[in-house]
């Protein structure tokens, strides 16, 4: 089982629907994550949280926003999507943001199909 | 830019077989080393890391990799492959610049019966 719980599972929405995609961990990691990823690639960093702040914003589109209500929650809110948004949404966290302290752990994911 | 390469993109072998996945990395600081497996439709699990110490590093499912400093290297090696074993195989590197988290394209390892 994984510590990062992310739901839901699975998520269809239209490009017109306003949906968001849940994390929590209760491990007192200060680091939290979303990524995405295609079938057969490797995960692509969208955001960085570091103690509830937004550290790193990897050139994501405005229809995805990311919020941190507190330590152990990370959300993405999903406004107007694009067929080609449809992907894995993963969330993960870590310890830290220092090297000693990266080690990745991931949740599930959110299979996320726009319509 | 800092990259991680995976050459073997996809993989076929038949159980029993020994398995190497090659990964090299490009940074010359200091990093820390990852594997990750992912089974079909399943989320990234960790099957190894590497921080320092022994370079040898032992790992779940009997996976292991050995972190070579002077090639920039950390493969991934399983004496005798499952069927079980079919999924995506991902390094990764943790580097102290920025704390960037970089993983490699994958390698998708085929165990035919």
């Amino acid at each position: 089982d994984t510590e990062v719980t992310q739901t839901p599972k699975h998520l269809v929405m239209g490009m017109t629907n306003k949906k968001s995609l849940k994390c929590e961990q209760h491990m007192g990691h200060r680091a939290m994550y979303w990524y995405k990823q295609k079938a057969k690639k490797p995960p692509e960093l969208m955001f960085v949280y570091s103690y509830e702040k937004l550290s790193i914003n990897e050139s994501v589109p405005s229809r995805f926003s990311p919020e941190c209500p507190n330590s152990s929650l990370l959300n993405l809110h999903l406004h107007a999507l694009q067929p080609e948004d449809s992907a894995l949404y993963l969330c993960a966290s870590s310890r830290g943001v220092g090297i000693s302290r990266g080690n990745r752990t991931f949740g599930s994911g959110t299979r996320l199909t726009v319509v | 830019a800092q990259s991680v390469s995976q050459h073997n993109h996809h993989v076929i072998l038949s159980e029993a077989a020994s398995l190497e996945l090659g990964c090299n990395y490009s940074y010359g600081g200091t990093v820390n080393l990852f594997w990750y497996v992912q089974y079909p439709g399943q989320h990234l699990q960790l099957l190894l890391k590497y921080f320092s110490g022994d370079p040898l590093v032992k790992g779940i499912k009997g996976f292991e990799a050995e972190f070579i400093k002077s090639k920039f290297s950390f493969n991934l090696r399983k004496p005798s492959v499952q069927w079980s074993d079919t999924a995506e195989y991902f390094c990764a590197v943790n580097a102290r610049t920025g704390n960037q988290f970089y993983f490699g394209t994958g390698t998708s390892l085929t165990v035919i019966p």
